[in-house]
């Protein structure tokens, strides 16, 4: 079982809306990460934060708007959303620095399914 | 920058069959991480498993084994006793350690995808 939390599982949302994505990791990790998947493609970055605070951005569109409230807590706020970011969007989290072994791992939410109509 | 190829868009196994998945990547790191995951039909990403590099030893969890190949850049994943819970999209992953703050950059290939058959 995942440790990796999302919610919703699937969201439908209008181009005018304002949604949010959400994520929470159960295991003390310090990195988190958000990845757009699109079907039978491999899943692409988009942000990642590190100790809270954000430390990569992919050139992401500013309709899509990451929040870190805390290090267990992830966000992704949607607005004025296309058509084309219609997809599976994956929380993932990774024990950083300090980590071991294992720090390096990251583990992957069960994904929510986007669809802008 | 590094790339991670995977030559084998499908395969198919039979149900208690033997499968092995090829992967090359190209680095020019010394030290890094490989991995394995699987997306189910469910789409959720399941770790498989995981190599150090600077492990010799080739990384094994149950069924499933790897062939790391370090001079070679290859990194290919055995499926041994193959179960229907297998189907899945495979994907070979990469990540250094040049870090950003705590955090990695996984290198995904473009997966495979593996159909267990009766």
């Amino acid at each position: 079982d995942t440790e990796v939390t999302q919610t919703p599982k699937h969201l439908v949302m209008g181009m005018t809306n304002k949604k949010s994505l959400k994520c929470e990791q159960h295991m003390g990790h310090r990195a988190m990460y958000w990845y757009k998947q699109k079907a039978k493609k491999p899943p692409e970055l988009m942000f990642v934060y590190s100790y809270e605070k954000l430390s990569i951005n992919e050139s992401v569109p500013s309709r899509f708007s990451p929040e870190c409230p805390n290090s267990s807590l992830l966000n992704l706020h949607l607005h004025a959303l296309q058509p084309e970011d219609s997809a599976l969007y994956l929380c993932a989290s990774s024990q950083g620095l300090g980590g071991g072994r294992t720090g390096n791992t990251i583990y992957f939410g069960e994904g929510s399914w986007l669809t802008v109509v | 920058a590094q790339t991670v190829t995977q030559s084998q868009p499908e395969m198919s196994v039979q149900e208690a069959e033997t499968v092995t998945l090829s992967c090359t990547y190209d680095t020019s790191e010394n030290n890094y991480y490989l991995f394995w995951y699987k997306q189910p039909p469910s789409r959720q990403m399941i770790l498989v498993i995981r190599q150090e590099a600077y492990k010799q030893q080739n990384a094994t969890e149950n069924r499933f084994s790897v062939n790391f190949q370090k001079a070679a850049k290859s990194f290919s994943l055995k499926i041994s006793d193959s179960q229907l819970g297998d189907t899945a999209m495979y994907f070979c992953a990469f990540t250094d350690l040049t870090y950003t703050g705590t955090a990695s950059k996984l290198t995904f290939g473009t997966g495979t995808r593996l159909q267990v058959t009766l």
